[in-house]
């Protein structure tokens, strides 16, 4: 199966500690989308990638966040200097071109103590 | 402010009838929709999309009904079956960008 794959697929970090998450999408798919999911809302958007572009970010997004794409394949999200209030689970998606679809990863769940 | 909403946090449906599962929103610049389901510890799967110029679009058992005027719009599922118990969300994007907004999710739990 050549889904959406994400890894790790948990993580618990101190508070002040630097993340990393990264996430594959499916093959040719040109699009990258990065959510965050907490308990009892829907995927809340980030980021997302068309190719190696970042075309649109959220306003909720701080300085702390920060989302790579290079050459338009995998992506990263590094979220620094961690808080309590980004324990959640972020959510990666991708779309082929031409449709709106949205393909989910398994999720990666982030647990700040 | 929540420009996408479902408002039933849960729904109880007997197995064989219609599930309606019901999306609100507030920006009239949103043209496309889509309906997710999620099974825990798993990402959304895409379910059935529709646009704009459209009011109603059908795949199988399901069933997206689309009400500009009302900017309202649900999803029918006949007939329900227990493989259906999932949380449902609906999403919108406007023209012209691929970022979406999704609802908070209605628990669908369909008893045997």
């Amino acid at each position: 199966d050549t889904g959406v794959s994400q890894d790790p697929r948990h993580k618990i970090t101190k508070r002040g500690q630097n993340v990393t998450f990264r996430c594959d999408p499916i093959s040719e798919h040109n699009r990258l989308y990065w959510y965050r999911q907490t308990l009892g809302q829907g995927p809340e958007f980030l980021t997302y990638f068309q190719n190696e572009a970042q075309l649109e970010k959220s306003r909720l997004l701080s300085d702390r966040f920060s989302a790579e794409r290079p050459k338009g394949s995998f992506s990263t999200l590094e979220i620094q200097r961690t808080e309590q209030g980004d324990s959640a689970m972020y959510l990666c998606a991708s779309s082929p071109r031409g449709f709106d679809e949205q393909y989910f990863g398994p999720g990666t769940r982030l647990t700040v103590t | 402010d929540q420009q996408v909403k479902q408002n039933s946090p849960s729904l109880s449906v007997q197995e064989g009838r219609i599930s309606i599962l019901n999306c609100d929103y507030t920006n009239s610049m949103f043209d496309y929709f889509l309906w997710y389901k999620k099974y825990p510890a798993e990402g959304p799967t895409f379910l059935i999309s529709i646009s704009s110029i459209k009011d109603k679009n059908e795949d199988g058992r399901f069933t997206v009904f689309l009400n500009k005027s009302a900017k309202h719009l649900s999803l029918h599922i006949v007939p329900s079956q227990p493989g259906d118990s999932a949380v449902y969300f609906c999403a919108a994007s406007a023209r012209g960008t691929y970022k979406y907004i999704f609802g908070t999710g209605t628990r669908l739990k369909v008893l045997a």
